[in-house]
């Protein structure tokens, strides 16, 4: 089956380390997304990337980095920059640019202990 | 910019009750709208779409209509189930060149038995 595996479901940092949450799809997507959610909040872009090689920040990318040497992986990493990591992180990937809608992964609550 | 104005919640309903959910957007060019579910701890699922002005999506009984006049895409199901509390996300992607997909802020449905 078809689909976006992010590993691992729960990860604790404690403060001041670097983290890299995985993100790996095999639909043929073309563009992936980095989202943040905090609790009662909608979502957040952090990054995108739309080719392999290539991404783009979206709204809160500070304290975060991201590369896309793979079609089908996107990993993000959580740098000891980002004051508040404490969040669920959700990926996403699409055809199309989007215009028939996202698929996202099952995310990766990270707790700042 | 893009946005969308989704109904405040917590919704609490009764189960077999009528719910609706209002998502009202402003956008460029002509966008596709979407709406997606979170059931807790879990990843967004798409539940429908409306790729053009008049479109009715439906999924798993619930529908919705784009009203291009209205600027609206409100959700709708007639008899609710308690399998049916979840956070419910309206989103849009415009035609513009920078495809992302754009969320409302979420309504919580918890369903009473």
């Amino acid at each position: 089956d078809g689909g976006i595996t992010q590993s691992p479901k729960y990860l604790f940092r404690k403060e001041g380390q670097n983290v890299t949450l995985s993100c790996e799809q095999n639909l043929n997507h073309d563009a992936m997304y980095w989202y943040r959610q905090d609790p009662g909040q909608g979502l957040r872009l952090i990054y995108y990337s739309q080719i392999v090689n290539d991404f783009q920040k979206g709204d809160i990318a500070e304290g975060y980095s991201v590369s896309r040497e793979k079609k089908e992986s996107f990993p993000l990493t959580v740098t000891s920059a980002q004051k508040n990591p404490t969040a669920f992180y959700l990926c996403a990937s699409s055809i199309d640019n989007g215009i028939y809608g996202y698929t996202f992964g099952s995310g990766t609550r990270l707790t700042v202990v | 910019g893009n946005s969308v104005t989704q109904m405040e919640g917590p919704v609490t309903l009764s189960e077999e009750a009528f719910l609706t959910i209002n998502c009202t957007y402003t956008a460029t060019g002509y966008p596709s709208l979407f709406w997606y579910v979170q059931y807790p701890g879990e990843g967004l699922q798409l539940l429908l779409k409306a790729t053009k002005a008049d479109d009715k999506g439906s999924n798993k009984g619930f529908e919705a209509t784009y009203r291009k006049e209205t600027t609206s895409f409100h959700l709708e199901k007639g008899s609710v189930q308690v399998s049916d509390s979840a956070v419910y996300f309206c989103a849009l992607i415009s035609s513009g060149s920078a495809r992302q997909l754009t969320f409302g802020s979420g309504t919580q449905l918890t369903v009473l038995p």
